[in-house]
């Protein structure tokens, strides 16, 4: 049971390159979601999903696309990186179990990305 | 919209010895979760504990245990007999219904001194 898997680890890109972070989960968990973490900001919320071929926009969306075709994988997309978009990356996936409880809220080992 | 505020950057405390970490937030929502992180410099998130709102009974795991103060917004980590393992940024955490999003606060970074 792999839980969250996040890859690349560690990625560098050029500004206005384009990449996908994968995200893949395998414990059937409905709810998806990626973070962006920066020095001093805490973690923030970009995109999350509540189940296959539904998302919606966290608090900092802006530059960053998502889907979810299947309920194991939530690839969080970058059109044109740009300095800003310097961070670490999570992805997170949890269940509920009956009035709204969460639980299971699993984290991926991030990726680091830094645009130059 | 919730915000969750941590206002001390950084804390340091021998070993064996207790610690509280502070967080307070803001919502107007009356049943919502709150959660303590652990982030050790291997950067993986981990799960301290979690306190319902609904239960007025604080929450404990071992040597970790909450100070809940739900009119005050308050949500403070104790953590007893401090090891050096517990070394690590620290985040307090709120999440309403959806368990899609959590809004945390800006963590806190706790040394433990031999």
């Amino acid at each position: 049971n792999a839980g969250v898997t996040q890859t690349p680890k560690f990625q560098v890109l050029k500004t206005g390159q384009s990449m996908t972070l994968q995200c893949a989960q395998d414990m059937n968990h409905e709810y998806m979601s990626w973070y962006r973490q920066d020095p001093g900001m805490g973690l923030r919320l970009i995109h999350y999903s509540v189940g296959a071929g539904i998302t919606d926009q966290g608090e900092v969306p802006n530059g960053y696309n998502v889907s979810r075709s299947t309920t194991e994988d939530f690839p969080l997309r970058l059109l044109s990186a740009a300095p800003s978009q310097t961070s670490v990356y999570f992805c997170a996936s949890s269940y509920s179990q009956g009035r709204g409880d969460p639980y299971g809220y699993t984290f991926g080992s991030g990726t680091r990305l830094t645009v130059v | 919209a919730q915000t969750v505020t941590q206002s001390q950057p950084e804390m340091s405390v021998q070993e064996a010895e207790t610690v509280t970490l502070s967080c307070t937030y803001d919502t107007s929502e009356n049943n919502y979760y709150l959660f303590w992180y652990k982030q050790p410099p291997s950067r993986q998130m981990i799960l301290v504990i979690r306190q319902e709102a609904y239960k007025q009974q604080n929450a404990t795991e071992n040597r970790f245990s909450v100070n809940f103060q739900k009119a005050a917004k308050s949500f403070s980590l104790k953590i007893s007999d401090s090891q050096l393992g517990d070394t690590a940024m620290y985040f307090c955490a709120f999440m309403y219904l959806s368990p899609s999003k959590l809004t945390f606060g800006k963590g806190i970074t706790l040394s433990v001194r031999p």
